[in-house]
């Protein structure tokens, strides 16, 4: 089946530095991908949703700026916690949306937990 | 308003036990409805996907039903382990499948 990995799992970093997280489908190519935060005992909540070679689309509430997305490649996305604060600790997910036909899955990542101290 | 509502949040069974987890959902225009299970510190795996058409689907011991008239889904657990304890997340993908809105998810604990 489809694997979406994250890099890092985990991350510890002090307040005020920048913090990178990548998402890479392993084994499809994946045009869409989506990045989502979820806090403890929450569901996911959509954050923004990346297309390859062109800008992100960011929900509402949901600092662009902030969080840096790029997906140069057909297989990478990349999300960037600019000037991290503590109430950005959180579980980001990934996914990766695979299209098959006429029809979408997506594929969800392992998920970084951060931790701004 | 797109939105996915789960019934319980939380539920505690012992071990062998069977339980239904409840969905209500309010999507349009559907595509189709999904049930994820996820452990802690991890993201969700895929159990089930259905569409409108199709009113039940096995995975194991996960089956779920889908009633595409009164916009409810609901998903059994049969004889439960201790590794079925996790979240259980309804998703609701709308749009041809383009956009997902997720359930708040019931915590389930399978106590030995």
């Amino acid at each position: 089946g489809a694997v979406v990995s994250q890099h890092p799992s985990w991350v510890i970093c002090k307040s005020g530095t920048s913090v990178k997280i990548e998402c890479r489908s392993l084994d499809f190519q994946a045009t869409t991908m989506f990045w989502y935060r979820q806090f403890p005992k929450q569901s996911l909540m959509l954050m923004a949703t990346s297309n390859e070679g062109s800008k992100a689309t960011y929900e509402q509430g949901v600092e662009k700026d902030k969080f840096l997305i790029n997906h140069a490649s057909l297989t990478l996305s990349t999300l960037t916690v600019t000037s991290a604060h503590p109430e950005d600790s959180s579980f980001y997910i990934c996914s990766a949306r695979s299209v098959t036909g006429a029809s979408y899955e997506q594929y969800f990542g392992p998920g970084t937990r951060l931790t701004v101290t | 308003k797109n939105q996915v509502e789960q019934s319980p949040q939380s539920l505690i069974i012992l071990e062998g036990k069977n339980c239904t987890l409840q969905c209500n959902y309010t999507v349009s225009p559907f595509s189709n409805l999904r049930w994820y299970k996820q452990d802690t510190g991890r993201g969700p795996v895929s159990l089930t996907i259905m569409t409108f058409s199709e009113n039940t689907k096995s995975n194991g011991r996960y089956t779920a039903t889908l009633d595409a008239d009164t916009k409810q889904s609901s998903l059994h657990i049969t004889a439960s382990q201790l590794s079925d304890s996790a979240s259980y997340i309804c998703v609701a993908s709308y749009n041809a499948g383009n956009m997902l809105t997720f359930g708040g998810g019931t915590r389930l604990m399978v106590k030995p």
